[in-house]
């Protein structure tokens, strides 16, 4: 069964600091990862898409890593802002026709002052 | 582009009640999701259409939820008749097509709580 187990649950970090949320899968035939950020009360919006071939991807103050091997990934966030307060949703998609999304269940990070 | 429109934002009905969702995707979009997110169950895929057409429903709860796509403009997600336990953001998305490798773009979701 394809599954996304995403770590810590939730995590809270002052201002200013960096923060590391780690996402582990399952799914198979492994096609890309992609990280999003949801706002409360808001739809996700992706921040990165990963395929096999790549290790890193960073947007702005977000790194995404990706070990293939291991079948894990992280979501580094670098110099936090308050504005970084969200839920974080790791999705895998399988190399299968149509949409095969697997959603990790998220991490909610909060940034405090 | 505005983006996925969803309305309404809220919807607060009383069980055994109709209610009906509805998703405008992003045009030149071919490809719509409905979602179902919980705090229990997180982001469930409900069903997906391609050009309109439905490809894939396994994730309908039962037979008291519908979706239609009258056409590639505007979906919409029917409950009859609506249960406590269907309470949950559901939210539409949409993407150039079904591909592993296209972008999805969500809308704000529809917070319903049925009591």
């Amino acid at each position: 069964k394809n599954q996304v187990e995403q770590s810590p649950q939730s995590l809270i970090i002052l201002e200013g600091k960096n923060c590391t949320l780690q996402c582990n899968y399952t799914v198979s035939p492994f096609s890309n990862l992609r990280w999003y950020k949801q706002d409360t009360g808001r739809g996700p919006v992706s921040l990165t898409i990963m395929t096999f071939s790549e290790n890193t991807k960073s947007n702005g103050r977000y790194t995404a890593t990706l070990d293939a091997d291991t079948k894990q990934s992280s979501l580094h966030i670098t110099a936090s802002q308050l504005s970084d307060s969200a839920s974080y949703i790791c999705v895998v998609s399988a190399k299968l026709p149509g949409n095969m999304l697997t959603f990790g269940g998220g991490t909610r990070l909060m940034v405090k002052p | 582009d505005a983006g996925v429109i969803q309305s309404p934002r809220h919807e607060v009905t009383e069980m055994g009640q109709e209610v009906t969702l509805r998703c405008k995707p992003i045009s030149g979009h071919n490809s719509l999701f409905w979602y179902r997110q919980t705090m229990m169950r997180g982001l469930e895929l409900l069903i997906y259409f391609n050009n309109n057409v439905p490809i894939d429903d396994s994730g309908m709860p039962e037979d008291r939820f519908s979706a239609k796509m009258p056409n590639a403009s505007f979906s919409t997600l029917k409950i009859q008749p609506s249960e406590p336990r269907d309470s949950a953001v559901y939210f539409c998305a949409s993407s150039l097509a079904a591909g592993e490798n296209y972008g999805y773009t969500f809308g704000s979701g529809t917070r319903l709580t049925v009591v």
